[in-house]
């Protein structure tokens, strides 16, 4: 099985600040890399597919990229309603999901 | 408006089997295919298994001997029954629409729908 790593645990950003999130895979996937946010009691949203491609109706200050066993989720100024949990998952075998980054507002 | 819920009872007996329903609209189940994840509290999601849309199915390997997906398309519904439950087996169940793309290359598929989720116990 494809295993996801997903760093950091949790982060802590100012209002406007750029935030990064990393995800490493266990093997190639081919740019079949997706990012979901999951606020309290809610169930995750799709926000990036294809590594890059932002969903419909996502702000653009939410983008993907990397290739290979690399990837990463850039917030460019981060707002108040973008507090919540993060998930890489890949899609090249089937499903697979990161363990999760937490982001809160400073 | 693509909507997905799902229902089931909250609570179950150790050793018992689960079962969940999750009923479909604003799509069609020979259109896409349906997943079924599940999140422990405080945890990552787990994805469980999925529905095609040609009515074939695929499983986790690490729940394979435990799971069964199946579906009524004339109710627009999707079936998960899961047995012998444990209490590590808590948490909220989902399902989801999987949508294909492709860049030009191989078709892959993301979850771009997912319902409430279920909250489901195991406790005697």
């Amino acid at each position: 099985d494809i295993q996801m790593t997903q760093s950091p645990a949790s982060l802590s950003a100012s209002l406007g600040e750029t935030v990064s999130i990393e995800c490493l895979a266990s093997e190639g996937i081919s740019n079949s890399l997706a990012w979901y946010q999951q606020k309290p009691g809610k169930s995750p949203q799709l926000l990036i597919y294809g590594a890059s491609s932002l969903q419909d109706g996502v702000p653009s200050r939410f983008s993907g990229s990397g290739s290979g066993t690399q990837y990463s989720l850039k917030i460019s100024g981060m707002q108040p309603e973008d507090e919540g949990v993060y998930y890489c998952q890949q899609g090249y075998k089937y499903y697979t999901f990161g363990a999760g980054t937490k982001l809160e507002l400073k | 408006q693509v909507q997905l819920k799902e229902s089931g009872p909250g609570l179950v007996q150790p050793s018992e089997t689960l079962s969940l329903t999750c009923t479909v609209s604003g799509f069609s189940l020979t259109s896409y295919s349906v997943s079924w994840v599940r999140q422990p509290s405080g945890k990552g999601p787990e994805w469980m298994g999925r529905m095609w849309y040609d009515g074939d199915t695929a499983y986790n390997s690490a729940l394979k001997s435990r799971l069964s997906i199946s579906r009524d398309t004339s109710k627009n519904q999707v079936f998960l029954k899961m047995n012998s439950l444990q209490t590590d087996d808590t948490g909220t169940y989902y399902c989801t629409r999987d949508l294909a793309y492709s860049g030009g290359g191989p078709y892959y598929y993301v979850m771009d729908a997912w319902g409430q989720g279920a909250s489901v116990t195991v406790s005697s």
